[in-house]
């Protein structure tokens, strides 16, 4: 089974507008983190913002939040007023506390940013 | 430049023969993570080191691959006898550790071709 989901191959999105990518994740392991990584079309992979599954409020990095529903084991990625330079590819990903410190990506989202 | 470097950031090579691959971690983390990623997917995760000690493998290290970190320092990556499906982007990534750190930090990857 896929640990992490990510629905949208790729996503075409106005400049200035917020944009939602969304991720699901499996897991039983009542401790986790949840990471967002953004890749460039020059391969670096750069972290965005992490979530703990034990954190009680949403995490925001600037234009950057995380929309995390536990209950519905969702971890969506909001980029609000988004800019050009945002078009990448985006990764989800979670890391299994109780299990090993490996991180699990999913799929990735490409997003397109349209001036 | 304090951040991950990777060497080399290319290698192209034909089947059959051997590379090896290093990378240097920010230099007070404790824990290295190699990752392999293909075109079009996510990273998976290959294996890590807390200093010295290898701690997981997965399943995709084969009996060719082979990872080392002798001073708990810089590490190597070596394939022997590659094949054309090795072909992928290997990325190596350090944290401080222990376990629940927040960010791996990535390096920009080396992108191997196996002719």
């Amino acid at each position: 089974a896929q640990k992490i989901t990510q629905t949208q191959p790729g996503m075409f999105v106005q400049e200035k507008e917020a944009v939602t990518l969304d991720c699901t994740y499996d897991t039983s392991d009542p401790s986790y983190g949840l990471f967002w990584y953004k890749q460039p079309s020059s391969g670096e992979m750069i972290f965005l913002i992490y979530q703990g599954s034990y954190d009680q409020q949403n995490a925001t990095e600037g234009r950057y939040s995380l929309n995390f529903q536990k209950a519905r084991k969702s971890a969506n990625l909001v980029i609000s007023a988004s800019q050009l330079g945002d078009s990448a590819m985006y990764f989800c990903a979670m890391r299994e506390n109780n299990r090993d410190d490996k991180i699990i990506f999913g799929k990735g989202t490409r997003l397109h940013i349209l001036p | 430049d304090t951040g991950v470097s990777q060497d080399p950031r290319h290698k192209i090579t034909k089947r059959g023969q051997n590379v090896t691959f290093r990378c240097d971690p920010i230099s007070e983390h404790n824990r290295l993570y190699w990752y392999r990623q293909t075109l079009g997917q996510g990273p998976e995760f290959l294996t890590y080191f807390q200093n010295e000690a290898q701690l997981e493998k997965s399943r995709l290290l084969s009996d060719r691959f082979s990872a080392e970190r002798p001073k708990g320092s810089f590490s190597t990556l070596e394939i022997q006898r590659t094949e054309q499906g090795d072909s992928a982007m290997y990325l190596c990534a350090s944290s401080r550790g222990p376990i629940n750190d927040n960010e791996q930090f990535f390096g920009p990857g080396t992108r191997l071709t196996v002719l």
